[in-house]
């Protein structure tokens, strides 16, 4: 069955350090996988999406993720964290089309950003 | 850009009251979905629809109802509300093809508090 995990539910950075957040997923082949931020209040915005080809993905904001396939992990790095990037930041799995409708979402990390 | 629009964004029920939530979309997108969103569980589907007058049931179906008679929108209903409705629920859309990655697109969240 198709998932996806977060194993760090919560991480705390000073401005100005570097930071990585975790993903790990569960799929048959090979998965869509995006990154989405919540910021408090609102919606999830899309920050990079990996569709195929170039396994680094750069996204908004100044964030990039490599896709490992070998590893089945996902994860988000940023090399600078500003105190805007406080937020709740979700990693997803989709289905490619023909084979499923839905997405599976991990279940979220929470950064904290010390100035 | 409205994107995907959801109404209400804030709503309390007492128990056993009915409401629906709104989602409407302006892109022209065939996939629709209803999530929720509670602490430490990330997003959770509950209905999900791939077109007009088609619905199905995702992870936690029970206690919701949900119609799609246009393309555009996506009612999510609650028959009568229990307080372990209370959540954040999303709407999100997304085209059914892979040129685009099948990127799903959230609208802000309705926060439904039930007492």
């Amino acid at each position: 069955a198709q998932s996806v995990t977060q194993p760090d539910i919560h991480i705390t950075v000073s401005e100005g350090a570097s930071l990585e957040l975790r993903c790990n997923y569960s799929y048959g082949a090979t998965p869509y996988l995006f990154w989405y931020v919540q910021s408090p209040g609102q919606g999830l915005q899309l920050l990079l999406k990996y569709f195929s080809g170039d396994t680094l993905v750069q996204g908004i904001k100044g964030f990039e993720a490599e896709f490992k396939r070998s590893q089945s992990s996902f994860n988000l790095r940023k090399p600078s964290v500003h105190w805007s990037d406080a937020a709740e930041y979700f990693c997803a799995v989709g289905a490619r089309a023909g084979t499923g409708n839905q997405f599976y979402f991990g279940t979220g990390t929470s950064l904290t950003v010390i100035p | 850009n409205a994107g995907v629009t959801q109404t209400p964004k804030f709503r309390v029920l007492k128990t056993g009251q009915s409401m629906t939530l709104l989602c409407a979309q302006d892109m022209n997108h065939e996939y629709m979905y209803w999530y929720r969103q509670d602490p430490g569980m990330g997003l959770r589907l509950i209905h999900y629809s791939v077109g007009e007058g088609t619905t199905a049931k995702g992870e936690v179906p029970d206690g919701y109802n949900v119609s799609r008679l246009k393309k555009q929108n996506f009612l999510l209903g609650l028959e009568s509300a229990a307080p372990s409705q209370t959540s954040v629920y999303f709407c999100a859309s997304r085209l059914a093809g892979t040129s685009r990655g099948n990127t799903i697109y959230f609208g802000e969240g309705s926060w439904l508090t039930v007492v």
